[in-house]
């Protein structure tokens, strides 16, 4: 069955460093892959999508690469912030619009 | 606009009794999606709707569930009859669009936080 996997254990870095997420994924061919940021009590917002195509793709201090060999796909949030302190989950698409997420990296950005 | 709203907040039921949530999708959007989140399983797809019509249900975890969509500014969710194990946190998410090419992002609700006592 299709899997996703994120670091289950929480990420804790000190504030100005790069931040590194890690979505693996398994039994699965998507057409892209997104990046959601979700805040405790709130729902998911979201960050980015890249395609099965692309390689890399950034966004003013995010950046996210896709490796479709590999099956893995990097976020990262360069100069960090405390305000950056989220979880992040990723979440796989692909044909019938269906989307697989998985359970989300909770990050930590000290100050 | 005021996003994705859903009602109630929070939810607490006894088990046995029925559980209705409702969503207010984004006026526009042609998609509404339904996922319950928990720590276990994380967060998974439960139905999602086309123009009021819903297109997969194969999330939806068994008959206690069910969904409807009787026009595009309202949907809900019920669970009849409700069990501890559905205790969770639904949300209701909108898309305006979906396909090759497009960013398929989803605008998700605040939630509803289900207590089954």
């Amino acid at each position: 069955s299709q899997k996703i996997e994120q670091n289950s254990e929480a990420l804790n870095i000190q504030e100005g460093k790069t931040a590194t997420l890690t979505c693996n994924y398994t039994n699965y061919s998507p057409a892209y892959l997104q990046w959601y940021r979700q805040d405790p009590g709130r729902g998911p917002v979201f960050l980015l999508l890249i395609r099965e195509n692309e390689k890399e793709k950034r966004k003013e201090r995010l950046k996210v690469t896709f490796d479709t060999t590999l099956k893995q796909s990097l976020f990262h949030i360069t100069a960090s912030q405390p305000a950056d302190s989220a979880t992040y989950l990723c979440a796989l698409g692909g044909g019938g619009f269906k989307t697989i997420f998985g359970a989300g990296t909770r990050l930590f950005v000290k100050a | 606009d005021a996003g994705v709203i859903q009602s109630p907040r929070h939810e607490v039921t006894e088990m046995g009794q029925e559980v209705t949530l409702r969503c207010k999708p984004i006026s526009g959007h042609d998609y509404l999606f339904w996922y319950r989140q928990t720590m276990m399983r994380g967060l998974e797809l439960l139905i999602y709707f086309n123009n009021n019509v819903p297109i997969d249900d194969s999330g939806m975890p068994e008959d206690r569930f069910s969904a409807k969509m009787p026009n595009a500014s309202f949907s809900t969710l019920k669970i009849q009859p409700s069990e501890p194990r559905d205790s969770a946190v639904y949300f209701c998410a909108s898309s305006p669009e979906l396909g090759a090419g497009r960013l398929n992002e989803q605008f998700f609700g605040p939630g509803t936080r289900l207590t089954v006592l």
